[in-house]
């Protein structure tokens, strides 16, 4: 099985909808992360986590929002979605520590149209 | 990310070596990690390097110079599940907790 999971794995939704994407982890990591990705600009950090109560905001986090319902899990929503949030969405996970290699759920292909 | 800079597509032939380099500039380096990431599938793990020096780890090597800002990711033995996008991942500390920046990629093909 494996360690991290996202749902769905791939969304068609029209502008101005409401959307959740789900993370969950079983490899006992305290931090979560939510990334885009584009192609040609490499991965962006949308929002983080470092356990239950802390949620902070990366680097494109307008029209997101995040929960962390527990620590194996994260939620990303777009509140009102539009075309250019079109994507590759990625969780991802980490173990806080000296090196903290962060492991990669499969993606959420989202289309906005 | 805009202070990484990788090649943007690299191609070899099947057994022959491959040389991917990353150059990066921050304030507040704390190591560097590769990824290998398939078309539409998780970047996965490589290496991770935060001591100037190779580290190898089986056909896959990864070299890193602090004082250059410059790391390469070898590939021996090109096999053709080899061809996938490879992304270079720095560890940003100047806004404190360490944060990953991500290279665009660079796109290895392998050829028969």
């Amino acid at each position: 099985d494996a360690d991290v999971t996202q749902t769905p794995r791939n969304r068609i939704t029209k502008t101005g909808k409401r959307i959740m994407l789900e993370c969950s982890q079983t490899k006992g990591h305290d931090r979560m992360y939510w990334y885009r990705q584009d192609p040609g600009l490499g991965l962006r950090l949308i929002y983080y986590s470092f356990d239950v109560k802390d949620i902070n905001k990366g680097e494109i986090s307008d029209g997101y929002s995040v929960s962390r319902q527990a620590q194996a899990k994260f939620s990303l929503s777009l509140e009102s979605a539009i075309p250019n949030q079109t994507a590759l969405y990625f969780c991802a996970t980490s173990l806080s520590g000296v090196q903290e290699t962060q492991y990669f759920g499969p993606g959420t292909r989202l289309l906005v149209l | 990310g805009q202070n990484i800079d990788q090649p943007t597509e690299m191609t070899a032939t099947e057994g022959a070596i491959v040389q991917i380099n990353c150059t990066y500039q921050t304030s507040g380096f704390n190591g560097l990690f590769w990824y290998q990431q398939h078309a539409g599938e998780a970047p996965t793990f490589l290496s991770y390097n935060v001591l100037d020096g190779l580290e190898e780890k089986g056909r896959f090597s990864s070299f890193l110079s602090r004082s250059k800002g410059y790391s390469y990711l070898l590939l021996k033995e090109l096999q053709m599940k080899d061809s996938a996008s490879y992304l270079c991942a720095v560890r940003d500390t100047t806004d404190s907790w360490g944060k990953l920046q991500f290279g665009a990629g660079t796109q290895v093909v392998v050829t028969p």
